[in-house]
């Protein structure tokens, strides 16, 4: 099981909108609804941004949006604060013995 | 308010084996499942395994079957991952999580551990 297919790296301005594309399977991502989001800052623990395709958390920015067309979901981030600035992970239910996967990462630049 | 609490740092040499524990505040441990996830020095992240502590049922990632056991004390609502046989590819932190993806999603602090002769 391979891991998700995540760009490397994403830029915007502040205040500008970014999406992040996370590619799998009809294994993993085209199948399954408990596809999630996380943002990891230096030094920390991973936070859900995203559960389930397209649901937020309490507490997490309403600039958060997921979604899901076929193999690729997608995070969009509308309005780049300072504070994005981050790594993203998505990750999903798999059907494949390995249960979960992650995505390989993103790593979000706020110019 | 939910914490998981994870021991500390180990440093530990090749070939030996290595438990973490991960201890869940409130009264909620038993109703999630709790996974364990890995991340090497500046890489992604790693499935390894998780336990439903109600049943006590366990799944594993094929790549680490064999090496890594997870188990769950409800009485103390704690889970431990270890994982044996372990080589210096294993210095990783290791994250226990509830509810991995879903809406009750939450991590552990990490705990680092690093395998070095």
């Amino acid at each position: 099981q391979s891991a998700l297919t995540q760009s490397p790296s994403v830029s915007g301005s502040l205040g500008q909108s970014v999406t992040i594309s996370c590619t799998g399977t009809s294994f993993d991502v085209g199948s399954y609804y408990r596809v999630s989001w996380y943002q990891q800052s230096p030094d920390t623990a991973p936070k859900l941004l995203i559960y389930e395709v397209s649901h937020r958390p309490s507490g997490v920015p309403a600039r958060f949006s997921g979604s899901k067309s076929a193999n690729t979901a997608s995070l969009t981030i509308s309005g780049l604060q300072p504070e994005d600035e981050a790594d993203y992970y998505c990750s999903s239910y798999t059907s494949y013995t390995t249960f979960y996967v992650f995505g390989t990462g993103t790593k979000v630049t706020v110019l | 308010q939910v914490q998981l609490v994870q021991s500390g740092a180990e440093v530990t040499k090749p070939g030996s084996s290595v438990k973490v524990s991960c201890t869940a505040s409130g009264n909620t441990f038993s109703n999630y499942n709790i996974n364990w996830v890995r991340q090497a020095p500046g890489l992604g992240l790693e499935w390894m395994g998780r336990i439903i502590p109600l049943f006590g049922t366990t799944n594993y990632a094929q790549k680490f079957q064999g090496r890594v056991t997870i188990t769950a004390a409800e009485s103390t609502s704690t889970a431990y991952m270890a994982l044996s046989s372990l080589r210096s590819e294993d210095t990783a932190i290791y994250y226990c999580v509830r509810d991995l993806g879903g809406p009750a999603d939450y991590w552990g602090q990490g705990t680092l551990v690093t395998v070095s002769s």
